[in-house]
């Protein structure tokens, strides 16, 4: 059974550093094809994707947002963090880890985490 | 970038009819290599994460009722919910996974009426 967790502060303040783990089960990040990201979701508004990293260490950013992200994995941790330095208000959303499956299977995010939500705010 | 534009933004359909949902992307997600296309289509309801409902644009993911059905082709493609149930009331987003960015929909809210 494959679960993905989100953990991290929940409240973070203009331009500080914004650090969250992925902590994940019932899979390995070292198997071929397999990756993990992280999709945010601004309230009541549409999903947006942010980061990959894949078994090999590949990493895929959001070009809009890639001068601010750092993605990396802990396989014998079971863990991926996502790093996004100088926050903003227009940041506040609720941040998702997902489970990316290769391409003999969907080939995209088939589980997902509950979401934590982060609020940017003085 | 990809850009997936969906339509309608929302609609109300009554219990037990068909609901059609419609995604546009801005280029072709179907590759040449293996003739898939690279589009997948998620529920969202309020408070929970996405769940992945339809992947290569017509395969039903894992539990998924067959009233839920995806279609289409390169660009073009629709999620159709064949006779709506109260439990389907949710918002609907299609995603591209053929380039990075990933990119998804606006989403479309179903409602009954």
């Amino acid at each position: 059974q494959i679960t993905l967790k989100e953990s991290g502060p929940t409240l973070v303040k203009p331009t500080q550093t914004l650090t969250l783990t992925c902590t994940f089960s019932g899979f390995s990040l070292s198997t071929t094809g397999v990756g993990v990201g992280w999709i945010r979701q601004p309230p009541g508004k549409a999903l947006e994707w942010l980061a990959l990293i894949y078994w090999n260490g590949d990493e895929r950013y959001s070009p809009f947002l890639k001068s601010r992200l750092t993605i990396t994995k802990d396989t014998s941790k079971n863990q991926v963090v996502l790093i996004m330095t100088n926050m903003d208000p227009v940041d506040t959303a609720t941040y998702y880890c997902a489970h990316r499956s290769g391409l003999a299977a969907t080939g995209t995010f088939d589980y997902w985490g509950q979401g934590t939500l982060v609020t940017v705010s003085s | 970038d990809i850009v997936m534009t969906q339509s309608p933004e929302s609609l109300a359909v009554s219990l037990g009819d068909r609901a059609t949902i419609n995604c546009k992307s801005s280029q072709s997600v179907v590759y040449s290599s293996d003739n898939k296309n690279y589009l997948a289509w998620y529920q969202q309801k309020p408070g929970q994460p996405p769940k992945l409902l339809i992947y290569w644009a017509s395969t039903r993911g894992s539990g998924v009722p067959d009233r839920f059905s995806g279609s289409g082709s390169g660009t073009d493609f629709t999620l159709t919910i064949s006779s709506l149930q109260a439990e389907d009331v949710a918002v609907y987003y299609c995603q591209q996974y053929y380039s990075t960015p990933w990119t998804f929909g606006q989403g479309t809210k179903v409602e009954i009426k």
